[in-house]
């Protein structure tokens, strides 16, 4: 069973445009919501993350949205560039440790 | 300085086999993982380990096992390799005050043939 769902599967967008991907969860035991960035070849890497008491953090171009109520949250990539390319992750934290994943969404920017 | 290494980077074998992949972080974390991603990119969690303990996930076959010899190092060792095992596998780590920030490894890509 899919913890975290995650769309679209895949993103194409165009320089400068603005990217948007979504997650929703039902375990309202989950404690906190990062994102994650993987290039090819390459292991995940943290990008940003969230509490649930808060609803919306920024960092640089990237902006996580929360809305707790619907247990739903969102990555958008402000100003995207061709350097955002790559497979995004949502994921949502329970417990001491344990890390569930979306599916990923593979972004593509178009210079 | 790489905070979480791997070795090996590749690693092509026979069904049948055993196989050990080696894990090693720098960062002074306490607790390590090893995650499968599949073809698809499917990225779930094996096991967590700290120095206090270990957690399994229900659905990974106990042919796989998690060996740390110290803090600093989680190797994962899988006996009587199949084809379905073929993937990705990622070691991370972190501390157990902020799990949700994890540091990954550059995977160990293993092909059963």
């Amino acid at each position: 069973q899919q913890q975290v769902k995650q769309s679209p599967q895949s993103l194409i967008v165009q320089k400068g445009g603005i990217s948007i991907i979504n997650c929703a969860y039902e375990n309202t035991a989950f404690d906190y919501f990062p994102w994650y960035q993987q290039f090819p070849g390459k292991g995940p890497a943290l990008l940003i993350a969230i509490r649930p008491d808060v609803s919306e953090k920024k960092e640089g171009r990237f902006t996580i949205s929360f809305n707790k109520s619907a247990k739903q949250f969102s990555l958008h990539i402000m100003d995207s560039q061709p350097g955002d390319s790559a497979t995004y992750f949502c994921a949502a934290k329970a417990g001491a440790n344990n890390l569930f994943f979306g599916t990923g969404t593979r972004l593509t920017v178009i210079p | 300085d790489t905070a979480v290494s791997q070795t090996p980077k590749y690693l092509v074998t026979q069904m049948g086999n055993d196989k050990s992949i080696k894990c090693e972080q720098n960062l002074g974390h306490d607790t390590m993982y090893w995650y499968k991603q599949d073809s698809k990119k499917f990225l779930k969690i094996m096991f967590s380990y700290n120095n206090k303990e270990l957690i399994i996930n229900e659905t990974v076959p106990n042919r796989f096992s998690p060996k740390s010899p110290d803090k600093a190092h989680l190797n994962l060792h899988i006996n009587s390799l199949e084809l379905g095992d073929s993937a990705v596998y990622f070691c991370a780590s972190s501390q157990v005050t902020t799990a949700y920030e994890q540091y990954f490894g550059p995977g160990t890509r293993l092909t059963v043939t």
